[in-house]
């Protein structure tokens, strides 16, 4: 049983294309994100929704858009897409505001490669 | 700017020895510290956390030091299981739900 799920696990596409990545977790939690690791593997926030409201967004090309049609699903859409947005995107989902004890949960990730 | 920084891209350790992983961060205001465990093809997955009020948290063969002065933090693990290899990335958070990581360690437990 999955707990933060991603689709697709893989994208390869065309520059200029518009693409959707879709997460969705089924631990009831209140707030998710979407985390961008580059080549350099750096692991960077992108936005963060908390019960559908965005919280968090970080400076993200506004091609990037984030969609929260409930607090299951968080999804990605990217227009427009460059050759520097290859990487792979997280998603991850946590239960509480914060505090040391709350921790996220991370889906699989979705390798994007524009070509 | 890094504000979370793993300076070793790599460990090898023998089985059964200790495997000490670091991290170094240059914001005094961070609230607290998690380390994650990542397999290839994997999300990274939650490991242990400290508060920056404490300076070690334990949960079994993990252990989370924590130096405010030194703004310093490591990850022991004894003893070290080849299922302990993996890439191990901290993250340092301020605030609500912003978290910042490091670029993660390759630690490789060698049978």
């Amino acid at each position: 049983d999955t707990a933060v799920s991603q689709t697709p696990k893989y994208l390869v596409t065309q520059m200029g294309n518009d693409k959707s990545i879709k997460c969705e977790q089924n631990l009831g939690h209140d707030t998710m994100y979407w985390y961008k690791q580059d080549s350099k593997k750096f692991l960077k926030i992108m936005f963060s929704y908390n019960n559908k409201e965005l919280i968090i967004n970080e400076t993200v090309p506004n091609r990037f858009s984030p969609k929260s049609p409930d607090k299951a699903h968080l999804n990605l859409h990217i227009n427009s897409l460059e050759l520097g947005d290859s990487a792979v995107y997280f998603c991850a989902s946590s239960q509480e505001a914060g505090g040391w004890t709350d921790t996220q949960y991370f889906g699989p990730g979705t390798r994007l490669t524009v070509l | 700017d890094q504000q979370v920084k793993q300076n070793s891209p790599s460990l090898s350790v023998q089985e059964g020895r200790i495997s000490i992983l670091n991290c170094d961060y240059t914001n005094s205001m961070f609230d607290y510290f998690l380390w994650y465990k990542k397999y290839p093809a994997e999300g990274p997955t939650f490991l242990i956390s400290i508060s920056s009020i404490k300076d070690k948290n334990e949960d079994g063969r993990f252990t989370v030091f924590l130096n405010k002065s030194a703004k310093h933090l490591s990850l022991h693990i004894v003893p070290s299981q080849p299922g302990d290899s993996a890439v191990y990335f901290c993250a340092a958070v301020s605030g609500t739900y912003k978290y910042i990581f490091g670029t993660g360690t390759r630690l490789k437990v060698l049978a």
